[in-house]
């Protein structure tokens, strides 16, 4: 199994439609990282927590929002989807030896078109 | 700040021929420096890094990188290249707070 779970792997929506994109890790770190990549663009930071009680904005957090439920579970939010956000969404981890130099250890992503 | 710059958006090469994939950063502090892959429909899995100890760094599947300092540049390179390196290859400098920023990536083709 994969020690980065992202869920859905892929989803169609409309324009408006809440849509939450889930991920859990069983790599025991407590740094989460929700990305999004565009082609052309690389990956671009949307959130960041580097524990349960700490949430933090990235450079594009505008129309997103997120949920650390727990060291091991941190969602991504769509409050009103729209076209534009049609991307490759990634979450990532690190924990606080690899955080110190940057290391990330990746899910599989979840493509979300937004129609 | 941190930020990275690759150069050229796509690459290709003949299967045994010289990989070289460019990437300049800037950086206001000391940088951690890394190569990630990405395989199509996977997630970005980590080449090497480079964290100020040998400038010179060996990375997974025969990769390696070398630490300009003077020139601020970062290229991955491998002596031949393999079917099997067909990938998106980004380059990301560690800023503060451990966070990462990536370049726009390089999408490697290798040809018969």
């Amino acid at each position: 199994d994969a020690d980065v779970t992202q869920t859905p792997r892929n989803r169609i929506t409309k324009t408006g439609k809440r849509i939450m994109l889930e991920c859990s890790q069983t790599k025991g770190h407590d740094r989460m990282y929700w990305y999004r990549q565009d082609p052309g663009l690389g990956l671009r930071l949307i959130y960041y927590s580097f524990d349960v009680k700490d949430i933090n904005k990235g450079e594009i957090s505008d129309g997103y929002s997120v949920s650390r439920q727990a060291q091991a579970k941190f969602s991504l939010s769509l409050e009103s989807a729209i076209p534009n956000q049609t991307a490759l969404y990634f979450c990532a981890t690190s924990d606080l030896t690899s955080g110190n130099t940057g290391e990330l250890f990746f899910g599989e992503g979840s493509r979300l078109t937004v129609l | 700040a941190q930020s990275v710059t690759q150069l050229g958006s796509h690459v290709s090469v003949s299967e045994g021929a010289l990989v070289l994939l460019r990437c300049n950063y800037s950086s206001s502090v000391p940088p951690y420096l890394f190569w990630y892959v990405q395989y199509p429909n996977q997630g970005l899995q980590l080449l090497l890094k480079y964290t100020s100890a040998a400038t010179l760094v060996k990375g997974i599947n025969g990769f390696e990188a070398e630490f300009k300092k003077s020139e601020t540049s970062f290229h991955l390179t491998k002596p031949s290249a393999h079917m099997s390196d067909a990938a998106e290859y980004f380059c990301a400098v560690a800023g503060t707070a451990s966070k990462l920023t990536f370049g726009t990536g390089t999408r490697l083709q290798v040809t018969l």
